[in-house]
């Protein structure tokens, strides 16, 4: 069945500080996707970023890179120089065949909540 | 990006009523939408899965009649709580995904529903 763990219940940096998010899944399928959203205060998720099971290239955008690894079945996030604003609840995702089946329903983790305090 | 509206944003209502919650799609035709329940410093909970057209998947220990989902068109999807209880209580989010169903979802704002 799949599944996906997100250790990290809550971090708390200090502006500026770098910070990393752990997300490790599991699979039986060799196709899936996952995927990354942020949570604000406000309750709106918002789309972060999609990755296919296929593509292993690690991805850079803006502050925020993701690292895919594969062998490992983690696929982290990583904020650099964190700004109060980046404060939210991140949830890593699976989509995979057998969660649902045609419909690729997703699968959460249970959320890293992050304070980046001033 | 995509956007996905979600109406009322939040409801107050007396036990024993109805509610109804409307998501929409408001820049792409939405196949697929998907309806949540998140508690609290919880994940969400994914209720029910509609496809536009036809008649929605439940997930195990939702109750059907309980949470009434309706997806008529391809730009909107509905969720009716019937005679809502206190512990129906909750944060209920929608997404929406397009015709490729590889896409991302895309999620709502919610809507905080208080049953007292």
């Amino acid at each position: 069945a799949q599944k996906v763990t997100q250790a990290q219940t809550e971090i708390s940096v200090v502006e500026k500080e770098d910070v990393t998010l752990d997300c490790v899944y599991e699979t039986r399928d060799t196709t899936y996707y996952l995927f990354w959203y942020k949570q604000p205060p406000s309750g709106e998720l918002v789309f972060l970023i999609r990755r296919n099971s296929f593509d292993e290239q690690n991805e850079i955008s803006g502050r925020y890179s993701w690292n895919f690894q594969k062998s490992t079945s983690s696929f982290n996030f990583t904020i650099t120089a964190s700004q109060v604003v980046d404060s939210a609840v991140y949830f890593c995702a699976l989509s995979d065949p057998n969660s649902g089946g045609s419909n690729y329903k997703l699968t959460f983790g249970k959320g890293t909540l992050l304070t980046v305090n001033p | 990006g995509a956007v996905v509206s979600q109406h009322p944003s939040r409801v107050i209502c007396k036990s024993g009523t109805s509610v109804k919650i409307e998501c929409r799609s408001l820049d792409f035709q939405a196949t697929t939408m998907f309806w949540y329940r998140q508690f609290p410093k919880q994940s969400l909970m994914l209720m029910a899965t509609s496809n536009e057209g036809s008649k929605a998947t439940y997930e195990q220990g939702v109750e059907k009649d309980k949470f009434l989902i309706n997806h008529a068109s391809l730009t909107l999807s509905t969720l009716t709580v019937t005679s809502a209880h206190p512990e129906d209580s909750s944060f209920y989010i929608c997404s929406a995904r397009g015709q490729a169903m590889l896409l991302p979802q895309y999620f709502g704002p919610g809507t905080r529903l208080t049953v007292l």
